[in-house]
């Protein structure tokens, strides 16, 4: 069965530094979106992705996240500048219908030291 | 303003005994999702429904939209089940983001 898949698994990364997390959605997916779980927390949303644009964004997502579909499989979630309230297990999920079931990959934990 | 609140936090049960996980939010949706989230902290969604009931094997997913309510159910408990449930609202019309509850942990006990 087709999954979404995100690497690397876990990112160690000093405050203050660029960090890019990647992820593969199902290939014949359109919709595509992040979402992070701070330790403890529940999901929250970031952003989503559709036709080659941010079609919805959190307050979380600022200036200092971006998103790209650099190559029409990757799909990328970069943070700028990185804090250490980024710490945080971050989800990309896809799905070929936004009124479908989201398929999530296993997430890339996130620490910043 | 928006949001999903599910009981109980954390639940215990003995293998083999029907679990009811609830899920309520507070105003109209257009789908109510049911997820799965692992010990080692990766989610799979279980089911999506905006009526009605549905079934997965063991696992039963009902809505009743006027009490603005939603339940999963497992039967016959297995101590694989032991993971965190969560319920997540998706609204609709110009949002299709998900809104998640905090997740109930369930632990069955062999």
């Amino acid at each position: 069965e087709p999954e979404v898949t995100q690497t690397p698994s876990h990112q160690v990364t000093q405050m203050g530094q660029e960090v890019i997390l990647r992820c593969v959605p199902i290939s014949n997916h359109l919709y595509f979106y992040w979402y992070r779980q701070i330790l403890g927390q529940k999901v929250e949303f970031l952003v989503s992705f559709y036709n080659n644009e941010i079609s919805e964004k959190s307050e979380i997502f600022d200036d200092q996240f971006s998103v790209e579909r650099p190559d029409g499989s990757n799909f990328t979630l970069k943070i700028r500048s990185t804090k250490l309230e980024d710490s945080a297990m971050y989800f990309c999920a896809s799905t070929g219908d936004f009124r479908d079931l989201q398929h999530f990959g296993d997430g890339t934990r996130l620490s910043i030291l | 303003k928006n949001e999903v609140e599910q009981s109980p936090q954390n639940l215990t049960a003995q293998e083999g005994e029907f679990i009811t996980i609830n899920c309520s939010y507070s105003v109209g949706i257009s789908a109510l999702h049911w997820l799965q989230q692992h010990p080692g902290g990766g989610i799979v969604s279980l089911f999506m429904l905006s009526s009605g009931k549905k079934k997965h094997g063991r696992l039963i997913a009902t809505i009743n939209i006027q009490e603005k309510h939603s339940s999963l159910h497992i039967t016959a408990s297995h101590p694989r089940d032991s993971a965190v449930y969560i319920c997540a609202a998706y609204y609709g019309g110009a949002t299709n983001k998900l809104i998640f509850g905090t997740g109930t942990l369930l632990a069955v006990q062999p």
